[in-house]
């Protein structure tokens, strides 16, 4: 039972360029969400979706797009990369409904950009 | 906006002792508090919850308090092992739209043999 995948776990980026954060869930959890996380901080925000083909956003959008075809899968897309999205970005993937233990994380990409 | 914070960013304890994580919430519309540990490298790992509607639940060797008068958390660690060194986070989740989790900035414990 893989859960919540993420893939890269690492990834370097020249300022400007573009990339895609791949999430895949094998639970069929209705929730996916992306948060980022900076050294010493708490998990922040960026996009959420509540179903396939519905997608709202976070605390921290900018420079980030998401869509969400499938259930399974929620990508998270950086258009033109920055040094301040240098950052550990998590997927997390729940139920609706239902307390924090069924919210399941990613092991984190970690992204440089240069 | 509305945030979840902690008192305490480090704490240092004897192997064995209880460990006590303090947490300020400012939320109240918040249905769930929950807390995860986080080791480095590695994503959030749920540790405990509690609904908004309670003030303690017990785990293993762990136990969650919520005071709403004040608005504070806390999380109690019980004979407190090497294992248990880790950053720990409080969040706040409301049950509507997405389960959006609102984080506190951690506190690491660390555990001296």
């Amino acid at each position: 039972n893989a859960g919540v995948t993420q893939t890269p776990k690492f990834q370097v980026l020249k300022t400007g360029q573009s990339m895609t954060l791949q999430c895949a869930q094998d639970m069929n959890h209705e929730y996916m969400s992306w948060y980022r996380q900076d050294p010493g901080m708490g998990l922040r925000l960026i996009h959420y979706s509540v179903g396939a083909g519905i997608t709202d956003q976070g605390e921290v959008p900018n420079g980030y797009n998401v869509s969400r075809s499938t259930t399974e899968d929620f990508p998270l897309r950086l258009l033109s990369a920055a040094p301040s999205q240098t950052s550990v970005y998590f997927c997390a993937s729940s139920p609706p409904g239902q307390g924090g233990e069924t919210a399941f994380f990613g092991q984190g990409t970690r992204l440089t950009v240069v | 906006g509305e945030s979840v914070g902690l008192h305490l960013p480090t704490l240092s304890v004897q192997e064995g002792d209880n460990s006590i994580i303090n947490c300020a919430y400012s939320n109240s519309a918040s249905d769930y508090f929950i807390w995860y540990k986080q080791e480095s490298g590695k994503g959030p790992q749920f540790i405990i919850d509690i609904r908004s509607n309670m003030d303690k639940r017990q785990g293993q060797r762990v136990t969650v308090l919520l005071n709403k008068t004040v608005k504070h958390l806390s999380l109690q660690i019980a004979a407190t092992q090497p294992g248990d060194s880790a950053v720990y986070f409080c969040a706040e989740m409301p049950l509507a739209a997405g389960n959006k989790l609102t984080f506190g900035g951690g506190t690491r414990v660390l555990v001296k043999p």
